[in-house]
């Protein structure tokens, strides 16, 4: 069975300075989408970044990047110059593209500090 | 603005008492979903709809039943809940399935069974 893990429970970064997510995920497919969603407080959960598996180059979202390693299964979220306001909980996602299937990581709680 | 609303925000019912989470949209999008996200894990989906076509995941529970009467809402039923399905549960819409389009949630209904 396909599963996501994020190994990171909690974190924390300084406000300005830069912090990675890690993912990592298991599949026997080859065609498939990747994603990381943000959970406020608010507990509205909103789409930071995607990335389609056939796309070798990884994607960027203005301070949001990934580090998409295939091989390795392995998906990585950067953020740059980090906010306040990226005070979250952070979901890794997999996304079969033949049935459509979401699934989520177990999720990173991530504190930005002033 | 278009979104992707859930009511009531909080819900409180008794052990065994059929429940009603109730999940509109007005972005017009042809999939309705439904998760349930317990504390501190992950989102789990239980069914979702491509228009009128339901799709139960196979370890979604009996006592959970959904309705779509049209495209823009969605109810889902507890029939006779447990202590156990206290949590939050979410709602998300997209336009498409299999591919990488993005999820829009709602802000969730926090489910306690008393």
């Amino acid at each position: 069975a396909q599963t996501v893990t994020q190994s990171q429970p909690e974190m924390s970064v300084q406000e300005a300075e830069t912090v990675t997510l890690s993912c990592t995920y298991d599949t026997s497919e080859s065609n498939y989408y990747l994603f990381w969603y943000k959970q406020p407080p608010s507990r509205q959960m909103i789409l930071v970044i995607r990335q389609e598996a056939y796309k070798q180059q990884n994607a960027t979202e203005n301070r949001f990047s990934v580090n998409f390693q295939k091989a390795a299964k392995s998906f990585s979220l950067k953020i740059s110059d980090s906010q306040l306001g990226d005070t979250a909980m952070y979901f890794c996602a997999f996304k079969w593209s033949n049935t459509g299937k979401l699934i989520f990581g177990q999720g990173t709680t991530l504190q930005v500090k002033p | 603005d278009a979104m992707v609303i859930q009511n009531p925000r909080y819900q409180v019912t008794q052990f065994g008492k059929p429940v009603t989470l109730s999940c509109s949209q007005t972005l017009n999008h042809n999939v309705m979903y439904w998760y349930q996200q317990k504390s501190s894990q992950a989102p789990k989906l239980l069914f979702h709809y491509y228009d009128k076509d339901f799709n139960n995941e196979a370890d979604t529970p009996d006592n959970f039943q959904s309705r779509r009467p049209n495209t823009s809402f969605c109810f889902l039923d507890i029939r006779s809940p447990g202590l156990g399905d206290a949590a939050m549960y979410l709602c998300a819409t997209s336009r498409a399935i299999l591919t990488s389009e993005k999820l829009f949630f709602g802000s969730g209904t926090q489910l306690s069974v008393l």
